[in-house]
């Protein structure tokens, strides 16, 4: 069974950093392509990144783009995110996703880590 | 960047209708198009992908449609369980940017 399972959020200051990681089970991350997503609560969802198991490639939403950065530990067959310069409206449930293998489409989901930017 | 519409923002209906929920894009994609459901305090789950290809698991009265810059999610008859948010995605170029979703209640 496929599973994804987020960690490491909490309560930061702004301009403050942390590090999300997303442990996978039930399949190889290096034989896929995983995307970050997150929602400000009551909102929508905004795609925040996008890293390739095969090739390592690497895309970034604008909002987060300098700031993020997306890597895959194959040892520990998990995905990670370091996020720096944190804002408040970086607040919002993060969720690590798997994508098809034909397509970004995400077709397993973590059950999210909430990050809350506040001084 | 391509730019997402999704409309209606809400819509309200009742057990057994059919509805359709519509996406636009502000340049082509192609059929590099996904519909999310997401129901209160879930993670998303794929409904479609490449507009009309249905995920595996999910029930037959949900269909996708559409390609170039104009997509529908149809739901045939509506079940008690189908009440939630839906999403359309862009998979065509990054960022892979989502529709502003559409909220689905029972009237």
């Amino acid at each position: 069974e496929v599973q994804l399972a987020e960690s490491g959020g909490g309560l930061v200051q702004p301009g403050g950093s942390l590090r999300l990681s997303c442990a996978a089970s039930g399949f190889i991350v290096n034989d896929y392509g995983m995307n970050w997503v997150r929602q400000t609560p009551g909102k929508g969802l905004e795609w925040l990144s996008y890293i390739s198991g095969r090739s390592g490639t690497t895309y970034y939403a604008d909002s987060v783009k300098g700031r993020f950065s997306v890597s895959m530990d194959n040892a520990k067959n998990s995905l990670s995110l370091e996020m720096n310069s944190l804002r408040d409206e970086d607040t919002a449930v993060y969720y690590c996703a798997r994508t098809l293998k034909v397509s970004v489409a995400a077709d397993s989901w973590g059950q999210g880590t909430l990050v809350t930017v506040s001084s | 960047d391509i730019q997402m519409t999704q409309s209606p923002s809400s819509l309200s209906a009742s057990v057994g209708d059919r509805v359709t929920i519509t996406c636009r894009t502000s340049q082509t994609i192609k059929t590099y198009l996904s519909w999310y459901q997401q129901s209160p305090g879930k993670a998303p789950t794929l409904l479609i992908y490449f507009a009309s290809n249905l995920q595996s698991g999910v029930p037959a009265r949900f269909s996708g449609s559409g390609s170039g810059t104009d997509f529908t999610l149809t739901i045939a008859s509506l079940q008690p369980e189908d009440f939630a948010t839906y999403y359309c995605q862009q998979n065509y170029s990054p960022p892979y940017t989502f529709g502003q979703g559409t909220k689905l209640e029972i009237k």
